[in-house]
């Protein structure tokens, strides 16, 4: 049973445009939702988190978006660039270590185009 | 932050044998977490490893088939035994620091083919 559902599977957006991956849970015990980037050939790099007693969280280009009462959370990257072209995987927690355990989404390719 | 050391970073191995991944942090660390990724797949967590004590393993996972250890606060093996093709996967190390924060650092995975 996959414990976060993530979508799309892959996502093709032009150079300066907005890219937006969603991810659902089910389990509400869950309390720390980050998000992982890939490149090729390299592990998975935190790239922001979330708990649930906030709706959004900024950094830099990267936001989440979290609606703690429709058990979701997405991902948004404005003005996207090649650089950013990378598999994102949302995640999932319970307790205070975080990253004990952590769920996976399926992941999602991004390809931004020049 | 922490850096991830992992060896070998692919190889190709014939069935039924074993081979071991080494994974190197560069600082002491509590826990350490073994995932494995198959291809075009999510990472699921075979197991954790504390210092000290014996690993945890999750659900389809067991000791036989993926031995670990974990000799001190910066070193782990993980072991993979009698390897079949479904062995075929990227497996990947990480540590969580303390202190709550909920981060997770990966190693650059293991690509372990085999034929």
């Amino acid at each position: 049973q996959q414990q976060v559902k993530q979508s799309p599977q892959s996502l093709i957006v032009q150079k300066g445009g907005i890219s937006i991956i969603n991810c659902a849970y089910e389990n509400t015990a869950f309390d720390y939702f980050p998000w992982y980037q890939q490149f090729p050939g390299k592990g998975p790099a935190l790239l922001i988190a979330i708990r649930p007693d906030v709706s959004e969280k900024k950094e830099g280009r990267f936001t989440i978006s979290f609606n703690k009462s429709a058990k979701q959370f997405s991902l948004h990257i404005m003005d996207s660039q090649p650089g950013d072209s990378a598999t994102y995987f949302c995640a999932a927690s319970m307790g205070r270590t975080g990253a004990n355990n952590l769920f996976f989404g399926t992941g999602t390719r991004l390809t931004v185009i020049p | 932050s922490a850096v991830i050391s992992q060896k070998p970073s692919r190889d190709i191995c014939q069935r039924g044998t074993s081979l071991t991944i080494q994974c190197q942090v560069d600082s002491q660390v509590t826990m350490m977490f073994w995932y494995r990724q198959q291809p075009g797949q999510s990472l699921t967590l075979i197991a954790t490893a504390n210092q000290g004590s014996e690993a945890t393993y999750e659900s389809g996972f067991v000791i036989d088939k993926f031995p670990i250890s974990r000799p001190n606060l910066t070193f782990s093996t993980l072991t993979v035994s009698n390897m079949s093709p479904e062995d075929s996967s990227i497996y990947l190390c990480s540590v969580a620091l303390g202190g709550g924060t909920g981060e997770a650092f990966f190693g650059q995975g293991t690509r372990l083919t085999v034929v």
